[in-house]
């Protein structure tokens, strides 16, 4: 366990509305990533992040924007959120053997 | 884009009986892993392949690494109940830390 904490684990939001995931780590972890999951796509990345205020897109990225502000959390926002982003999003660290994922949060946006 | 097919998408077996999911691409992979995921939770890592035409085992579960590195398998031998999951591949490039997931087989072993 990477120590991966991801927050909130259920969220139910109105369209137009913006929301902020949240993804705090406790092993000091370098790389941080967000993705989502949804039927039949497998995970997508959404962005990623190298290091404190270091973020790049990955290949979903539109609608999302990220921060990283402390090495422990990573903050994704959906600026206006909208029924595409209704979805499962993942937060994942990259360790020695590979990456280690958090819980998910289920996102739903009515 | 890099892109990881994963075929068949979906398998019902009987407890004992043997399985193979095959994981291909048209691009080569400096890496190739793969994860088991329950309903509810995240992936969790089961092996990480970085040679061509490597082969590891893990208990009943065999994983291939193709000679060219664009493609891997995984054969579960005498499937049990628990072996039920979400599976899927991910390929990695020696450019970064990045990782790119097939669209995962579901895997459902009835006892």
């Amino acid at each position: 366990d990477a120590g991966i904490t991801q927050s909130p684990r259920h969220k139910v939001t109105e369209t137009g509305t913006p929301v902020t995931l949240r993804c705090h780590q406790t092993e000091n972890h370098r790389y941080m990533y967000w993705y989502r999951q949804d039927p039949g796509h497998g995970l997508r990345l959404i962005h990623y992040s190298y290091g404190v205020k270091d973020t790049d897109k990955g290949e979903v990225s539109d609608g999302y924007s990220v921060s990283r502000s402390k090495t422990e959390d990573f903050l994704l926002t959906l600026e206006s959120a909208t029924s595409s982003q209704t979805s499962v999003y993942f937060c994942a660290v990259t360790g020695d053997y590979g990456y280690t994922f958090g819980s998910g949060t289920r996102l739903t946006v009515v | 884009t890099q892109l990881l097919e994963q075929s068949p998408q979906f398998l019902s077996i009987q407890e004992g009986e043997n399985l193979t999911v095959y994981c291909n691409s048209s691009s080569v992979f400096s890496s190739l892993q793969w994860y088991r995921q329950e309903p509810g939770e995240g992936p969790v890592l089961l092996v990480t392949v970085v040679t061509g035409g490597e082969v590891k085992k893990l208990k009943r579960l065999t994983f291939q690494f193709g000679d060219a590195r664009k493609d891997s398998s995984l054969h579960i031998t005498a499937a049990q109940p628990g072996d039920t999951g979400l599976y899927l591949c991910a390929g990695g490039t020696a450019a970064g830390n990045k990782l790119t997931f097939g669209g995962g087989t579901r895997v459902l072993v009835k006892p």
